[in-house]
């Protein structure tokens, strides 16, 4: 049972790239999420997904886009990279109650 | 503003005796309050909740206190052991139904000196 699997793991873009980080869970969850992590803080909400077809924004979702056109996947689209988007970013599934199931991350760099 | 804050960004903390990891929040719309445990080039895992209809929850070498009316909430580990050397994050989940969006503290380094 894998969890939640995020690729890459690592990736270094330029100013003005665009890039999909991609996350699946084989857990058949409803909610996905995605949290970027800046240093010295805390998880911020980018976007989230109650289900299939259904995605709507978190706390920070300027410069970012998701689709969720399965249960299973819910990748995170950045169209014109900047510095600022220069983080850790995590993708999470949950059933709707209870706790999060996280992925091992995607450390971006934008250079 | 930060509506969970964790205003000790490290503790340190010799094995055996007892970690203490605090955590306070602004928003009284809050409902649920869990922590979680971060090791280096991993994802955050779950460690243990509380819900805002108790004040305490025990689980193992972990127990979590919730004070309602301070807005504070603590983790206790104790015996600590090196294994708990990680970031801890305070983490809280508005009373909304639908999708838990978590409002996380800034976290804490916690180190389990031998």
């Amino acid at each position: 049972n894998a969890g939640v699997t995020q690729t890459p793991k690592f990736r270094i873009l330029k100013i003005g790239q665009s890039m999909t980080l991609q996350c699946t869970q084989d857990m058949n969850h409803n909610y996905m999420y995605w949290y970027r992590q800046d240093p010295g803080m805390g998880l911020k909400l980018i976007y989230y997904s109650v289900g299939a077809g259904i995605t709507d924004k978190g706390e920070v979702p300027n410069g970012y886009n998701v689709s969720r056109s399965t249960t299973e996947d819910f990748p995170l689209r950045l169209e014109l990279a900047a510095p600022s988007q220069t983080s850790v970013y995590f993708c999470a599934s949950s059933y709707g109650t209870g706790s999060l199931t996280f992925g091992a991350g995607s450390r971006l760099t934008v250079l | 503003d930060q509506q969970v804050k964790q205003n000790s960004p490290s503790l340190s903390v010799q094995e055996g005796r007892i970690s203490i990891l605090n955590c306070d929040y602004t928003n009284s719309m809050f409902d649920y309050f869990l922590w979680y445990k971060k090791y280096p080039a991993e994802g955050p895992t779950f460690l243990i909740s509380i819900s805002s209809i108790k004040d305490k929850n025990e689980d193992g070498r972990f127990t979590v206190f919730l004070n309602k009316s301070a807005k504070h909430l603590s983790l206790h580990i104790v015996p600590s052991q090196p294994g708990d050397s990680a970031v801890y994050f305070c983490a809280a989940i508005p009373l909304i139904q639908g999708a838990q969006k978590l409002v996380f503290g800034q976290g804490t380094r916690l180190t389990i000196n031998p």
